[in-house]
């Protein structure tokens, strides 16, 4: 049982660039998240999804895109990344109860030059 | 906007003391509370949940929810080396986004 794992862990692009963050949860989750934490600050939501086949933005969604390609997978696309997308990303899930826990993967670390 | 604000710290105590860690939340629809704990370069853990007034209890930690205050906090006992880290507050509204403050870093000291 892996929980949450994300690929890659470290990726360095140039502006313009696009990539695909992936993120798969083996928990049988329903939800899923991305979420952008910067230095000193805490993590902001960019997109979630409730369950397979839906998604929705959250606080931060501009020039991000997802897909729930299964139940398993939710990936973050980034077009054309800026330097502003420099960031560490987070995956996590989670079933639907009123107080169930958020899990998260290890991150990726991203830098855009 | 939906804001959660924590002091950012550090805060210190030493070793044995306990920690006091608290969170302000500005939207009073919020349903449930959590804290998590984030060493550097780690990802989030969840230390504890919380979602009706009063105070909860886990082993060292305790949380405690005042609504009408729009205020929960986090107590460590016996606070641990180990238990250094930055403690992230994060409130939901609808159990599918949440929020969460920038954290506290604390460091407790032997």
């Amino acid at each position: 049982n892996a929980g949450v794992t994300q690929t890659p862990k470290f990726q360095v692009l140039k502006t313009g660039q696009s990539m695909t963050l992936q993120c798969a949860q083996d928990m049988n989750h329903n939800s899923m998240y991305w979420y952008r934490q910067d230095p000193g600050m805490g993590l902001r939501l960019i997109y979630y999804s409730a369950s397979e086949g839906t998604t929705d933005k959250g606080e931060v969604p501009n020039g991000y895109n997802v897909s729930r390609l299964n139940k398993r997978e939710f990936s973050l696309r980034l077009e054309s990344a800026a330097p502003s997308q420099t960031s560490v990303y987070f995956c996590a899930s989670r079933t639907s109860g009123r107080a169930d826990t958020q899990y998260f993967g290890p991150g990726t670390r991203l830098t855009v030059l | 906007q939906k804001e959660v604000e924590q002091n950012s710290g550090p805060l210190s105590v030493p070793e044995g003391a306990i920690a006091s860690l608290n969170c302000t939340y500005s939207d009073r629809g919020s349903q449930s509370f959590f804290w998590y704990r984030q060493y550097s370069g780690k990802s989030p853990e969840l230390i504890m949940f919380i979602y009706s007034n009063g105070d909860k209890e886990d082993g060292r930690f305790t949380a405690q929810l005042n609504k009408a205050s729009q205020y929960v906090s986090l107590l460590i006992r016996d606070s641990q080396p180990s238990d250094s880290a930055t403690y992230l507050c994060a409130v939901t509204y609808n159990f599918n986004k949440f929020y969460f403050g920038s954290g506290t870093k604390l460091n407790v000291k032997p």
